[in-house]
């Protein structure tokens, strides 16, 4: 059971260069989350996808784009990366109800240069 | 946005020793669930133990435990008998159900174990 997917796990951009991190569970969850993790300020949602086809902005949408392709994947892009962007992202995904809790996947590390 | 606060942004242990690591949050809900997460060096996010705040019995998994305070709106993790592989950063996080599928996290405590 592979859980959640991310790739890649490491990049390293140029300032202005796009790209687009792909996410992608197994488990048959409604909802989906991306997250960046910096040093000292825990993890802030950017975007998260409470169904299929549905998208709402998070606590740190600007400077990114999101896609939920179908239930099982959720991409964020970056349209012209910037220094401030340097992170590690993480997706998670989680189903509805209860004491479910978020399942996560290993990180992507992206820094800008 | 609910806010979840963990005060201390790094802790030491001896091996086998307990420590405990605060979390208190904000809400005025009365129906919501909290979370404590490990952070190991390798980056994964592992969930380490889970309490409905509509249960008055603290959760234990193994030497995991929570002293979960609902009207002080306290959820603090008790580590017993710590072992070196409890070196982590740990991430309290809070969801209620009347706010959708959100979650909030903390900033984070840092465990250092010390043999």
């Amino acid at each position: 059971n592979a859980g959640v997917t991310q790739t890649p796990k490491f990049q390293v951009l140029k300032t202005g260069q796009s790209m687009t991190l792909q996410c992608a569970q197994d488990m048959n969850h409604n909802s989906m989350y991306w997250y960046r993790q910096d040093p000292g300020m825990g993890l802030r949602l950017i975007y998260y996808s409470a169904s299929e086809g549905t998208t709402d902005k998070g606590e740190v949408p600007n400077g990114y784009n999101v896609s939920r392709l179908n239930k099982r994947e959720f991409s964020l892009r970056l349209e012209s990366a910037a220094p401030s962007q340097t992170s590690v992202y993480f997706c998670a995904s989680f189903r509805q109800g209860g004491n479910q809790p978020q399942h996560f996947g290993d990180g992507t590390r992206l820094s800008i240069l | 946005a609910q806010t979840v606060t963990q005060s201390q942004p790094e802790m030491s242990v001896q091996e086998a020793e307990t420590v405990t690591l605060s979390c208190t949050y904000d809400t005025s809900e009365s129906d919501y669930y909290l979370f404590w997460y490990k952070q190991p060096p390798s980056r994964q996010m592992i969930l380490v133990i889970r309490q409905e705040a509509y249960k008055q019995q603290n959760a234990t998994e193994n030497r995991f435990s929570v002293n979960f305070q609902k009207a002080a709106k306290s959820f603090s993790l008790k580590i017993s008998d710590s072992q070196l592989g409890d070196a982590a950063m740990y991430f309290c996080a809070y969801r209620s159900p009347n706010t959708g599928n959100q979650f909030y996290f903390g900033t984070g405590t840092s465990l250092t174990v010390i043999p």
